[in-house]
């Protein structure tokens, strides 16, 4: 199955940007997904980009996918203390049995 | 609103004893697939269903069994609860294969500690 790799922790102070890189082995992931776990709570999928775009932008938060590298990442823009959570990158390929395969996932910390 | 509801948010259990995680959706999902999430190795699948009756196995599906008697339901069972079986247990949907973007929709987990 496919491999997914991202950094475990990121402290950002409020009001700035925060940046979560992920990075994937599977060239044939079709969808790379963001999803975003609150304390307490289930996975929320938060955005998702599909293989033949490059970028995907959402209110706050922008995609960025480089698939020379296979390199996704997440940006989000003033980042506020309801962002702290857990992120996932996830991604989805046939090649999988159309399963996701999930990173460890980021621990976002937004300090005042 | 898609919804799915584990019948547990958290649950202990003895060493030993038959566990029943229970998940239930409500939007005439296909797929359903029980994960399991422990700190620094992200989510995990332990089995899966593409349908009634159906299922297969995950990457972790030792010491796990499945069950799916109707669409909406589907249950994870541990046959011999052991303390390493001690996690967070998350249970999810999908529409079928063919349908756009192939979202998975999370339930709320089930926190399991086995003494």
């Amino acid at each position: 199955g496919e491999d997914v790799e991202q950094s475990l922790f990121l402290s950002v102070r409020e009001g700035d940007s925060s940046v979560i890189n992920c990075t994937y082995t599977d060239s044939s992931s079709t969808y790379l997904y963001w999803y975003k776990q609150e304390p307490g709570a289930g996975l929320q999928l938060l955005t998702y980009i599909f293989s033949n775009m490059d970028m995907k932008q959402d209110q706050r938060l922008t995609v960025l996918l480089n698939k020379k590298d296979k390199h996704l990442s997440l940006r989000i823009a003033d980042t506020q203390t309801g962002d702290s959570a857990i992120y996932f990158c996830a991604g989805f390929s046939r090649s999988n049995d159309y399963k996701l395969s999930f990173g460890a996932g980021t621990t976002v910390t937004v300090r005042a | 609103d898609v919804k799915v509801t584990q019948s547990s948010r958290y649950l202990v259990k003895r060493t030993g004893e038959k566990v029943f995680l229970e998940c239930v959706q409500d939007m005439d999902h296909e797929n359903m697939f029980w994960y399991r999430q422990d700190p620094g190795l992200g989510l995990r699948l332990i089995y899966f269903s593409y349908d009634v009756k159906m299922k297969e196995k995950g990457d972790i599906p030792e010491g796990y069994s499945v069950s799916r008697e109707k669409k909406e339901r589907f249950s994870l069972i541990l046959e011999s609860a052991s303390t390493n079986q001690t996690s967070m247990y998350l249970c999810a949907s999908s529409p079928v294969i063919a349908a756009a973007s192939y979202e998975q929709y999370f339930g709320p987990g089930t926190r399991l500690t086995v003494t």
